[in-house]
């Protein structure tokens, strides 16, 4: 069974602070792991993906993850926040390619 | 290019009536995918499909919902006999290929709403 659990429902950080946000994953295989970020009233837009290649992925907006095996983690960061930034996070896992599996979401809040 | 589109954006219905959302993919992909998001939580598969192969129907949460697809074009989800816990945001997805090295592209979704 294939499942992610994200940390967070909520993160607030200062801008110009790094940008932590959670992400644990159960799967049966090597799984493929992705985020995704939703902005207000726009669509799902892929921030990056890890598909056993280098374990750790840099991805769009300074965004990068690291695909931890041992630790079940595959946790977003950014170095340094910006305003934009603000709006709700999916971690998602995939073990075929043929059912994605979302987390519940974490909302980033960048206080100015 | 034209991104994926989805159709009516918002739709009101009265309980116990049928609705029937639209998904117009990217041209060329052929994955398709239809996700249920309720409000405050993360997406919960429903269906998709690989180009003419039998569609993935494991996450439809009741014989209410279904779903259809001619060749790899476009898309219908049908929810019969609406509920109010049918109330959310359906989202469609795109991509070259079922595998996890293709990018889903997302359309805009259709809120829907159950009254």
């Amino acid at each position: 069974a294939q499942s992610v659990t994200q940390l967070d429902s909520h993160v607030s950080v200062s801008e110009g602070t790094p940008v932590l946000l959670r992400c644990n994953y159960s799967s049966s295989y090597s799984p493929s792991l992705f985020w995704y970020v939703q902005h207000p009233n726009k669509g799902l837009q892929l921030l990056l993906k890890y598909t056993s290649a280098a374990t750790l992925v840099k991805g769009i907006n300074g965004f990068e993850a690291e695909f931890k095996k041992s630790e079940t983690s595959f946790h977003l960061t950014k170095p340094s926040a910006h305003m934009s930034d603000a709006a709700e996070y999916f971690c998602v896992v995939s073990d075929s390619g043929n059912q994605f599996y979302f987390g519940t979401g974490t909302s980033l809040t960048v206080i100015p | 290019g034209a991104g994926v589109s989805q159709s009516p954006s918002n739709k009101v219905t009265e309980k116990g009536k049928d609705v029937e959302l639209r998904c117009d993919p990217i041209s060329g992909h052929t994955a398709l995918y239809w996700y249920r998001q309720r409000l405050g939580q993360g997406l919960e598969f429903l269906i998709y499909f690989q180009g003419n192969s039998a569609p993935d129907k494991s996450g439809l949460p009741s014989d209410r919902f279904s779903a259809e697809r001619t060749g790899e074009s476009v898309s219908t989800l049908t929810i019969q006999r609406t509920q109010q816990e049918d109330s959310a945001v359906y989202l469609c997805a795109s991509s070259l290929r079922s595998s996890a090295h293709y990018e889903q592209y997302f359309g805009p979704g259709t809120r829907l709403t159950v009254t």
